[in-house]
């Protein structure tokens, strides 16, 4: 079935720099995605959304990015912090399915000091 | 803090036996998902309720059940557990699902171990 996947399972960056997590989505009439960010033991925390009439979207250090061509999501984020170590995931839905959001993989991202 | 609570934090319980999970959603919000995340499938879809009345169906298994009570908190019950429940389940509620891409915000959840 249509799901979203994520290309990388981990992800490894020095504090400090700017981190990418990627993701690509299968259903091309999805028109709403999302990124969580879930730390060990905690429930998926919101990060940052976009709607599929937009290209990018920037929040506080956070940077979505849109490409509908090829069904990919990416979400870069500025000047990494320890306190950014977690497992981000992104999820889509579409309007006709109500709200239910279809979750990627996730990728765990860690921060080296 | 989302605003959404969830009871218990972990529960341990045996194969064949019937757990409820309990969800408070943010004040205001109408509209009520659960999810269940396990190691080999993810954050799945299972069930929302909207102001009470059930509003969409993902993969949940016929001997869950879920409701909305006027209070507009909700509950999963799990029944006839299986080992193979085990996982953690999330609560999430946001204001109206009926725009579509309403943002969503996750409880802390619940930890659910069968043995």
């Amino acid at each position: 079935g249509e799901s979203v996947g994520l290309h990388l399972p981990t992800l490894s960056v020095q504090e400090g720099d700017n981190s990418i997590i990627n993701c690509a989505y299968s259903n091309s009439a999805s028109d709403y995605f999302i990124w969580y960010k879930q730390e060990s033991g905690k429930g998926p925390q919101f990060i940052i959304d976009i709607r599929s009439n937009m290209d990018k979207r920037q929040g506080q250090r956070v940077t979505v990015l849109l490409n509908k061509t090829v069904k990919h999501l990416s979400l870069q984020i500025a000047a990494t912090q320890p306190g950014d170590s977690a497992v981000y995931f992104c999820a889509e839905s579409k309007e006709t399915s109500g709200s239910r959001l279809t979750f990627g993989e996730g990728t765990q991202l860690t921060v080296n000091p | 803090d989302s605003g959404v609570t969830q009871t218990p934090k972990h529960l341990i319980t045996a194969t064949g036996q019937r757990v409820t999970l309990r969800c408070s959603p943010r004040s205001g919000d109408l509209s009520v998902y659960w999810y269940q995340q396990s190691l080999d499938q993810g954050l799945q879809f299972l069930i929302q309720y909207y102001n009470g009345e059930e509003r969409a169906k993902g993969n949940i298994l016929e001997r869950f059940s879920a409701q909305q009570f006027p209070d507009l908190h909700s509950e999963l019950n799990l029944s006839s557990l299986e080992l193979g429940d085990s996982a953690l389940y999330f609560c999430a509620s946001s204001v109206d699902f009926r725009s579509g891409g309403e943002t969503q915000f996750f409880g802390p959840g619940t930890r659910l171990t069968v043995l």
